[in-house]
Formats: structure tokens, C-alpha cells, sequence
């Protein structure tokens, strides 16, 4: 385990419902990130938090909320999603350095 | 000058062989590379990191070559098992937050 804690660790939902996943790490880092990765683009970055601010969203539709309340979670809300948005969601975190440690995902399964 | 371009995108390797993926990068304020080792339904997982002011870097059987001049880094297995069977990324940063730049991933199998 790298202290990078991902719930759920698999969703189904429906592209009407609202649903949100959760990070968690309680190592000290000050940033936090949340990548897709997909079959088509392996390592996708969609935002970045750095000290609860988001500095970096990559173009992300407006159907992906990030919300950082704390050093230590990172929500990724969402809502009407499309099927090509099935895909492994993962959280990182790091401290200063760019080392970035990762959860094991929520795999996101659109139906 | 952002990207990290890494290959092979696939990788088949008997068995005690040796496995090597190789990554090229274009910004010189690099100052940091780590290699991820991803299982699959896991995240990846930093695996080895170096910075420019050394050209190798040995942990176990996994080494990283880094050549300045070029800009290359390579990671290289040494008697490849089975159990090495899984996505390596390379990656590329600056100091301070700001995020890695990924490669594309190489899926590397290891054969008996």
C-alpha cells in the first residue's frame, strides 16, 4: 500500500446518476492529482491541487468536479457521465519533489 | 517540449533476459526520473528514480542509464521473471509541484 487510500474501488453507474470518489492520504504531501486511464491514453492528467488550490485542469468536461477540502482528500464528483468515460480513475500525491505515489484506482464503468 | 517519448509500446522477453525500455525527453529543467511498474487493476507504483547529476542507478535488478547529452534514460531488468510481467512508464519533472510528464507506457511480458 503507498498511503494513497481510493474508494470505491469499482462503480457502475448510469449516465443520469450523481456519483463521487474519494482519495485520501494522510503522508504530508501538499499536492494531489487525479489522472484518467483509459485503453486509448494510459496516463491521462485531468487536475492538480496544489495546497488545496486547483493550479492545473487539463480541459476537463464540466460532467468531472474536483473539490479539495483539506491537504489530505480529493473528491472527484460526478455526473451525467458517457460510456467514454469508462475508465480506470486514479488519485497521486506528492510532496514538493515530483515524487508522486498512486492509489489503486476506481474503476468507472458507465452503462 | 513538454512530452516524454517512450518505446517499445510492447515488449516480449524470455525468461532471465534482460528488458530494456528506453525514454527520450526534450526540456532541459528535467530534473527528475522515475520509473512506475503498474499490475494490472493496481495504480502504478514508483519502482526507481534518478537525477541528472548521476549516469546509473542499480536497486536489485532494475537499473536507470541516463545520458545527459542525449536525453535519454533507460530502465534495464536483469534476469527478467515472469513476475516482472506488467505496464513500466518512465516519467519526467521539475522541482516543485509541478506534475510528471508520463510516457506512454510499455507493456513488457516475460515468458518462460
Amino acid at each position: 500500500e503507498t498511503g494513497v487510500t481510493q474508494t470505491p474501488r469499482h462503480l457502475v453507474m448510469g449516465m443520469t446518476n450523481k456519483k463521487s470518489l474519494k482519495c485520501e492520504q494522510h503522508l504530508g504531501h501538499n499536492a494531489m492529482y487525479w489522472y484518467k486511464q483509459s485503453a486509448k491514453k494510459p496516463l491521462e492528467l485531468m487536475f492538480v491541487y496544489s495546497l488545496e488550490e486547483r493550479v492545473e485542469n487539463n480541459s476537463v468536461p464540466s460532467r468531472f468536479s474536483p473539490e479539495c477540502p483539506n491537504s489530505s482528500h480529493l473528491f472527484l464528483h460526478l455526473h451525467t457521465l458517457q460510456p467514454e468515460d469508462s475508465a480506470l480513475y486514479l488519485c497521486a500525491s506528492s510532496r514538493n519533489t515530483g515524487t508522486q505515489l498512486f492509489g489503486s484506482g476506481t474503476r468507472l464503468t458507465v452503462v | 517540449q513538454q512530452q516524454v517519448k517512450q518505446s517499445p509500446q510492447s515488449l516480449i522477453v524470455q525468461k532471465g533476459g534482460i528488458s530494456i525500455i528506453n525514454c527520450a525527453y526534450e526540456n532541459t529543467a528535467f530534473d527528475y526520473f522515475p520509473w512506475y511498474q503498474q499490475f494490472p487493476g493496481k495504480g502504478p507504483a514508483l519502482l526507481i528514480a534518478i537525477r541528472p547529476d548521476v549516469s546509473e542507478k542499480k536497486e536489485g535488478r532494475f537499473t536507470i542509464s541516463f545520458n545527459k547529452s542525449a536525453k535519454q534514460f533507460s530502465l534495464h531488468i536483469m534476469d527478467s521473471q515472469p513476475g516482472d510481467s506488467a505496464t513500466y512508464f518512465c516519467a519526467a519533472g521539475t522541482s516543485g509541484n509541478t506534475p510528471l510528464v508520463f510516457g506512454k507506457g510499455t507493456r513488457l511480458s516475460v515468458i518462460a
